[in-house]
């Protein structure tokens, strides 16, 4: 079975920073995108954005995220800035399955495997 | 960006129903759909993608259909483990998006 081990749970003041780790097992990283999805409280899924480590390819929709692959640890880095209270949520990152697109240069993917999560609360 | 809608928002129904949801695109997508599975406290689980393959160890009374910008979910004899939240997912274009969920619970 798959594992993505994700960090633990984390408290922030608003207006820091938090960075949440996913480590995916030997081999993920050169086949398959890692996504960030969040869940605020009682919410649905967003999606926050994601990274093709093969390509290094990353897509983002908020200007405050920053994801970066380490292909040494197989370790994928979401790092959150600029932290408000409603970024409170808990962060999962899940495996995708890449998807060549018909009509743009650009991969897409779905989510087969997903990590536990990682609860981030902004609180002063 | 492609926004999903999807009704119901919430339905009751018993062991044994069929249960079907729909997901609609704000424009076309292909067959680029997903839909994932998620009970409470718990990450999602993927059960269909390209709109209507079922993913590894679901199980056969969840299908899929659909393409453009109408897709379903059917549950032909809803279990006890189906009360849920179920969300649908284009991967068509970036930003890929969620719907906003049905809550399937007991009637």
């Amino acid at each position: 079975q798959v594992l993505l081990e994700q960090s633990g749970a984390e408290v922030k003041k608003p207006g820091s920073s938090v960075k949440v780790s996913c480590k995916a097992p030997a081999g993920t990283l050169p086949t398959y995108a890692i996504s960030w999805v969040r869940q605020a409280p009682g919410q649905g899924l967003e999606w926050v954005g994601g990274i093709i480590p093969i390509y290094g390819a990353t897509y983002y929709t908020h200007n405050r995220v920053t994801i970066i692959a380490d292909k040494t640890t197989n370790t994928v880095y979401m790092e959150l800035s600029r932290l408000r209270s409603e970024d409170t949520a808990v962060y999962y990152c899940a495996r995708g399955i890449i998807v060549p697109s018909d009509i743009s240069p650009y991969y897409f993917y779905y989510m087969d495997v997903w990590g536990k999560g990682t609860t981030v609360t902004v609180s002063s | 960006a492609i926004q999903l809608t999807q009704s119901p928002s919430s339905l009751s129904a018993s062991v044994g129903d069929r249960v079907t949801i729909t997901c609609r695109a704000s424009q076309g997508i292909s067959s680029a759909l997903a839909w994932y599975q998620q009970k409470p406290g718990q990450p999602p689980q993927l059960l269909i993608y390209d709109a209507s393959s079922l993913a590894r160890g679901v199980p056969s009374r969840f299908s899929g259909r659909g393409s453009g910008t109408d897709f379903t979910l059917t549950i032909s004899s809803l279990q006890p483990e189906d009360f849920a939240t179920y969300y649908c997912q284009q991967f068509y274009n970036f930003p890929l998006a969620f719907g906003p969920g049905t809550k399937v619970d007991i009637k």
